[in-house]
């Protein structure tokens, strides 16, 4: 089964510092967004993507934050400049944005900032 | 916004038994109601998602019901097993390729 990979599993940043994750959706997939899970809390949305721009954000997304599709099969989150508090697991989903086709989620890259 | 409310936070089931996982939600215009398993170190992992005109969705051991008048939705797991342990988080939407508002998790342990 066509699964979403996300890469790395873990990184590690020193405060400060910028940080890309990245993801592979699912191929035939069209939407595609990203979430953080801080350790022992609830999924929290951050943004979605469409049609090679942004379709929503939460207010957990700002100026700090960016994504991108750089070429046909990659999605990424870039951290410009990480706080001690971005410090979370940070999930990436895709959906192929047919009638209510569900979000299928990657297993998540683990972001600890020192 | 949307709020979900989840219930309850911990659940401790002898196997064989069954497992409810409650659910509210506060916005009228959510229309899309999944159920994910998140066991550890993986993402969540959706096991079944119910929408707005069906009251009742059954696959298997797991089955889902709404109730769009009382905003809530329940899972339930029956004749559970010990693989069934994991932290089960419902969500909701508008449509299914919109953001989801997760609940708070319950961690399900089945007790062998």
């Amino acid at each position: 089964e066509p699964e979403v990979t996300q890469t790395p599993s873990h990184q590690v940043t020193q405060m400060g510092q910028e940080v890309i994750l990245r993801c592979v959706p699912i191929s035939n997939h069209l939407y595609f967004y990203w979430y953080r899970q801080i350790l022992g809390q609830k999924v929290e949305f951050l943004v979605s993507f469409y049609n090679n721009e942004i379709s929503e954000k939460s207010e957990i997304f700002d100026d700090q934050f960016s994504v991108e599709r750089p070429d046909g099969s990659n999605f990424t989150l870039k951290i410009r400049s990480t706080k001690l508090e971005d410090s979370a697991m940070y999930f990436c989903a895709s959906s192929d944005g047919t009638g209510d086709q569900p979000q299928h989620f990657g297993d998540g890259t683990r972001l600890s900032i020192l | 916004g949307e709020n979900v409310e989840q219930h309850p936070s911990t659940l401790s089931v002898q196997e064989g038994d069954s497992a409810v996982i409650k659910c509210t939600y506060s916005d009228s215009a959510s229309n899309y109601f999944p159920w994910y398993k998140q066991e550890l170190g993986k993402g969540p992992q959706l096991i079944i998602d119910i929408r707005s005109n069906v009251g009742e969705k059954k696959d298997q051991r797991i089955a889902v019901t709404l109730n769009k008048t009382a905003k809530h939705f329940s899972l339930h797991i029956t004749e559970t097993q010990p693989e069934d342990s994991a932290v089960y988080f419902c969500a909701a939407s508008q449509f299914g390729n919109e953001k989801l508002t997760f609940g708070t998790g319950t961690r399900l342990t089945i007790i062998p």
